[in-house]
């Protein structure tokens, strides 16, 4: 069973802090990875992909994976009130199914003034 | 305009009614998806088409039927035997069938009177 685990949280930060996202993946041969944002009520928007382990910047957002560790996480530089939000992690890249995805839970983000 | 779109945003359905979703989308994707999303909960996925006139059952099938006939439409059914049928159904999009960056419609939030 493929699970992609995550912290329901909710995590609270304070603006302009860095809010750090994380989420662990069961299925080692998992070769994509997703971070995704989901306001109340809204549909998930794609914000980050990453392929490699490492980083990978977008702007105030960084991803960072872990194969190894069968990790990824999502920082968050100079939180705004309006980065809150559900945050979902999703998992792909398993043979046989390309295209199918794994979604965590999400983890619900408060950036408070 | 390019996107996808769902339709109709609410949908209320009395007991034992089948009523069916729409999901449509002129990014000219080849594969389409359905998903559940329950409060607290991850997207379970229902069905997925890779190409026209061909679907794949999901995890969570039973009770729903989709149909593919047209590659820029993937219309989903709710049948009366879909005993929990209340929840928020997503359509999503990937490029290719090979390809598993996934981008998601609007959304309809059903509900079961």
């Amino acid at each position: 069973q493929k699970e992609v685990e995550q912290n329901s949280g909710p995590l609270s930060v304070p603006e302009g802090a860095i809010a750090s996202l994380n989420c662990t993946y069961s299925d080692r041969v998992s070769q994509s990875f997703f971070w995704y944002r989901q306001y109340s009520g809204k549909s998930p928007e794609l914000i980050m992909s990453i392929y490699s382990n490492g980083d990978k910047e977008d702007g105030r957002f960084t991803a960072q994976l872990n194969k190894a560790s069968q990790y990824v996480s999502l920082l968050i530089r100079d939180s705004q009130p309006s980065d809150s939000a559900t945050y979902l992690c999703a998992v792909g890249g398993y043979g046989g199914s390309q295209g199918n995805l794994i979604f965590g839970k999400g983890t619900k983000l408060s950036v408070k003034p | 305009d390019g996107g996808i779109t769902q339709s109709p945003k609410y949908l209320f359905r009395k007991e034992g009614q089948n009523v069916t979703l729409s999901c449509e989308q002129n990014l000219n994707h080849d594969a389409m998806y359905w998903y559940r999303q329950d409060p607290g909960q991850g997207l379970r996925l229902i069905y997925y088409s890779q190409i026209v006139n061909d679907f794949q059952k999901g995890d969570i099938a039973e009770g729903y039927s989709v149909s593919r006939e047209k590659k820029e439409s993937f219309p989903l059914t709710v049948t009366s035997a879909q005993k929990n049928p209340t929840a928020f159904y997503l359509c999503a999009t990937t490029l290719t069938s090979g390809t598993d960056t996934q981008y998601f419609g609007p959304g309809t939030r059903l509900t079961v009177l």
